[in-house]
């Protein structure tokens, strides 16, 4: 089956740690994106990455930070810097840089909760 | 910034009624994009509708788009206790290539 995974489903962080989120994709896209969603609210942008090796800050990079060094692969790590971090995190993909022009594939989502 | 913004922000009606959303934007665009999101799910793609185009149709979905008033709408026939979801509008930036997605309107549909 092609598409996008993101793990784990739910993740706990304890104060001060830092947790990394998994997104991986089978869909041969050269662009991948992180979201935030909180509740009530719309989706907004951590990062992108529209090539291997590359990525761009969103409008919410603060606290965040990723990789990109496989074409299928781009987690996301929430750093103890980011102050409120308990949200609702999707991952998304699409077929080439730009994803504006194209529709975006979504994951299943990683619920973070911040004890 | 949040550029596309729903209305209403929440909707019940019957199932068989039709739903109708709307999307306002702000800035020039070079298409808009509708999504659905279930309850706690990934967000799905439902129609994208360029600037170019005034009307668009995918089976029970219905989009158009005036740019010169700067708002879409979405408008589902035959509603099913199914379509109950979040809808949101997406609209790239004038000068990026990155989507804005409004807040999004809930639907619920009662069987």
């Amino acid at each position: 089956d092609g598409g996008i995974t993101q793990s784990p489903k739910y993740l706990f962080r304890k104060e001060g740690q830092n947790v990394t989120l998994s997104c991986e994709q089978n869909l041969n896209h050269d662009a991948m994106y992180w979201y935030r969603q909180d509740p009530g609210q719309g989706l907004r942008l951590i990062y992108y990455s529209q090539i291997v090796n590359d990525f761009q800050k969103g409008d919410i990079a603060e606290g965040y930070s990723v990789s990109r060094e496989k074409k299928e692969s781009f987690p996301l790590t929430v750093t103890s810097a980011q102050k409120n971090p308990t949200a609702f995190y999707l991952c998304a993909s699409s077929t080439d840089s730009g994803g504006a022009y194209n529709e975006q594939f979504f994951g299943p989502g990683t619920r973070l909760t911040v004890l | 910034s949040q550029q596309g913004e729903e209305d209403p922000q929440a909707l019940s009606i019957q199932e068989g009624e039709n739903a109708t959303m709307n999307c306002s934007y702000k800035t020039s665009i070079n298409n808009l994009q509708w999504y659905r999101q279930n309850s706690g799910r990934g967000l799905v793609h439902l129609i994208l509708i360029r600037s170019n185009e005034r009307e668009k149709h995918s089976g029970r979905l219905r989009v158009t788009l005036d740019t010169s008033k700067k708002s879409s709408s979405l408008l589902i026939t035959a509603s099913r206790a199914a379509d109950t979801a979040s809808y949101f509008c997406a609209t790239d930036r004038e000068y990026g290539n990155k989507l804005v997605f409004g807040a999004g309107t809930i639907l619920r549909v009662k069987s």
